[in-house]
């Protein structure tokens, strides 16, 4: 079955280092991919997403990520963090057999601390 | 404000209760989709609606049903609840090409089933 694998259940750093949050994902077609962002107490928000082309793709908040196919990964990186960058992160792929459902991951708490 | 709304943000009640969850998607989309987030699970997907029809189905319990009114907003009935029903139920919506360019979500419903 599909799925998407977070590597990283919590990332802790220190603010402004920089920061890589993994994702993997299975899957035997092209597929789009999302990184969601959820802060306490609030919804899911959408931070970026691949669709086609380049595979460095650039989104809110100065996030991006990196397209791999051969290594099936979408990995969201950042290179100085702040603290208000504290908040739990999902990555998502569509569903490969084209309906319209997201797959997400299980999630990863970024904590960033002074 | 994301724009798609989710009433009540908190809902207590006991064991073998039925209630139900509401959500207006945001203005425009035809599409709403209703997520499960719990610890132990993640985000699971439960059901979606395309303009008023039942499109996918998740992993979503027989007793749980939901449906999409003219108006397009969505109610998620649970009913017998029991207490591993306690999670973050989510509504999400879309435009009819929802997967290219992700959902946008509300705040949630947090149930707790006591």
């Amino acid at each position: 079955a599909q799925s998407v694998t977070q590597l990283d259940s919590q990332v802790p750093v220190f603010e402004e280092a920089p920061v890589e949050l993994r994702c993997n994902y299975s899957s035997s077609v092209s597929v789009y991919l999302f990184w969601y962002v959820q802060y306490p107490n609030q919804g899911l928000q959408l931070l970026l997403k691949y669709l086609s082309g380049s595979t460095l793709v650039k989104g809110i908040n100065g996030f991006e990520a990196e397209f791999n196919k051969s290594q099936t990964s979408f990995h969201l990186r950042k290179p100085s963090v702040h603290i208000s960058d504290t908040a739990e992160y999902f990555c998502a792929v569509s569903d490969e057999k084209g309906t319209d459902k997201l797959i997400f991951g299980t999630g990863t708490r970024l904590q960033v601390f002074p | 404000d994301s724009g798609v709304t989710q009433t009540p943000k908190h809902l207590i009640t006991a064991t073998g209760q039925r209630v139900t969850l509401r959500c207006s998607p945001r203005s425009g989309d035809l599409s709403v989709y209703w997520y499960q987030q719990s610890l132990d699970q993640g985000l699971q997907f439960l059901i979606q609606y395309y303009n008023g029809e039942e499109r996918a189905k998740g992993n979503i319990l027989e007793r749980f049903s939901a449906q999409q009114f003219p108006d397009l907003h969505s109610e998620l009935n649970l009913s017998s609840l029991e207490l591993g029903d306690s999670a973050l139920y989510f509504c999400a919506s879309s435009g009819w090409d929802g997967p290219r360019y992700g959902y946008t979500f509300g705040s949630g419903t947090r149930l707790t089933v006591v």
